[in-house]
């Protein structure tokens, strides 16, 4: 079976300073995607990064970069420069194999504080 | 309008109404899907379009009715629905099927079934 764990539910930081949110997954397959999305308050849930796993170089999008632990099965996100408008739910996703579902996590509520 | 749109964006509906949710893709995406969101649980994917045919259902009551006329357009026929209903329920369309596109989501509609 395919999981994806998020065990932080709330965060908070302050602006401009630098946070990680944690994730975890569980999948057989050699070949996935890895995605976090964001869902500010007024609901749009919007891609932040993706990452491949054949590829060992971590993604970066700007102030979100991601650190890929192939190994360990761990994808975290790291926010860096926090600006108020980075608060929203986080959300980790999977996407393995012949599987047309991206299985998800819970999500984490981050809150940026000014 | 861009992106993926949703109407309506509230909903109170008694138990024994019917209504219909609509989701709109400008992106050109050949594929298009239904999710549940409720508060404390991951997304559920409901029903996946690919080129208007149904390609997953995930065990969805059949109080739900899904219609897909064409790429662009996604109903959501809802009828004699429960409490236990009442969610926010996101479209989302990609690209294409395969584990390796990033959906893009609608606003969502608020249901409150009474």
């Amino acid at each position: 079976a395919q999981t994806v764990t998020q065990s932080q539910p709330e965060m908070s930081v302050q602006e401009a300073e630098t946070v990680t949110l944690s994730c975890t997954y569980d999948t057989s397959e050699n070949n996935y995607y890895l995605f976090w999305y964001k869902q500010p308050p007024s609901r749009q849930m919007i891609l932040v990064i993706r990452q491949e796993a054949y590829k060992q170089q971590n993604a970066t999008e700007n102030r979100f970069s991601v650190n890929f632990q192939k190994a360990a099965k761990s994808f975290s996100l790291k926010i860096s420069d926090s600006q108020l408008g980075d608060t929203a739910m986080y959300f980790c996703a999977l996407n393995a194999g012949n599987n047309r579902k991206l299985i998800w996590g819970l999500g984490t509520s981050l809150a940026v504080n000014p | 309008e861009t992106g993926v749109t949703q109407t309506p964006r509230h909903l109170v509906m008694g138990m024994t109404n019917k209504k219909s949710l609509k989701c709109e893709q400008h992106l050109g995406h050949n594929a298009m899907y239904w999710y549940k969101q409720s508060a404390k649980k991951p997304l559920e994917l409901m029903f996946v379009y690919s080129l208007e045919e149904r390609v997953e259902n995930n065990s969805v009551p059949s109080r739900f009715s899904p219609e897909c006329p064409n790429s662009s357009h996604l109903f959501l026929h809802l009828h004699t629905l429960q409490p236990e209903d009442s969610a926010l329920y996101l479209c989302a369309s990609s690209q294409g099927i395969t584990f390796s596109y990033e959906q893009y989501f609608g606003p969502g509609t608020r249901l409150t079934v009474t």
